[in-house]
């Protein structure tokens, strides 16, 4: 089943925050975080790990709440670099080799 | 370093046309895997592969057919194309489950007409 992302879109100032929310209704393994720019491939942030601890990729950190199911993207003190589409991947833990389902994105635009 | 590799960039085909999607990573990645984005949709899964003559079904795998032979190459094949299939296509590949993520490939672009 798709996780669900929160927002769907968010317009940012330059040096401003936000947080970009991932859940799912299925025990966790693992979380992903992925940003794509328009016409490009995602490319990979980080990775979050049941039991693990939370991430940090430059200014980009993130929470996994394995209660919840829930994974966290905090984007501190925005760039203009920052805007794109932000997926999260998530998997369960099966012999699927790690298949990743993805959310339906959100997309960030960091404005001056 | 390449990476992950996928050609054509673009392609257009005609309702019933087949061709196929060539995928090949060079990380010497065990896992890999084929994904259509469409707007809005985020990325579906459409077949995976754990190694060279494993492959397996993902979320949307009518009409599409893969193989597996090698390590590197992970083509993905598309018969009686319809227009449903109109898509982005990207390829992805991993070291294995655990702490690493996914390399895609720059993806292909199909219109079907």
């Amino acid at each position: 089943q798709q996780p669900v992302q929160s927002p769907q879109a968010v317009i940012l100032r330059e040096g401003e925050d936000a947080v970009i929310n991932c859940s799912s209704s299925k025990a966790l393994y693992s979380v992903h975080w992925y940003r794509q720019k328009h016409g490009e491939a995602p490319v990979f942030l980080m990775i979050l790990l049941k039991g693990g601890e939370q991430m940090r990729h430059e200014k980009i950190s993130a929470s996994f709440n394995e209660k919840k199911q829930q994974s966290s993207l905090y984007l501190t003190a925005s760039q203009l670099s920052y805007s794109g589409t932000y997926f999260c991947g998530t998997a369960i833990l099966t012999g699927g080799g790690n298949k990743l389902t993805f959310g339906t994105g959100t997309q960030l635009k960091v404005e001056l | 370093n390449a990476g992950v590799t996928q050609t054509p960039k673009f392609r257009i085909l005609k309702i019933g046309q087949s061709m196929t999607l060539q995928c090949t990573q060079d990380m010497n990645h065990n896992y890999m895997y084929w994904y259509r984005q469409d707007p809005g949709m985020g990325l579906k899964l459409i077949y995976y592969s754990v190694g060279a003559g494993i492959t397996d079904k993902g979320e949307v795998p009518n009409g599409y057919n893969v193989s597996r032979s090698t390590t590197e190459d992970f083509p993905l094949r598309l018969e009686l194309a319809a227009p449903s299939q109109t898509s982005v296509y990207f390829c992805a590949s991993s070291y294995g489950i655990g702490n690493y993520g996914y390399t895609f490939g720059s993806g292909t672009r199909l219109t079907v007409v």
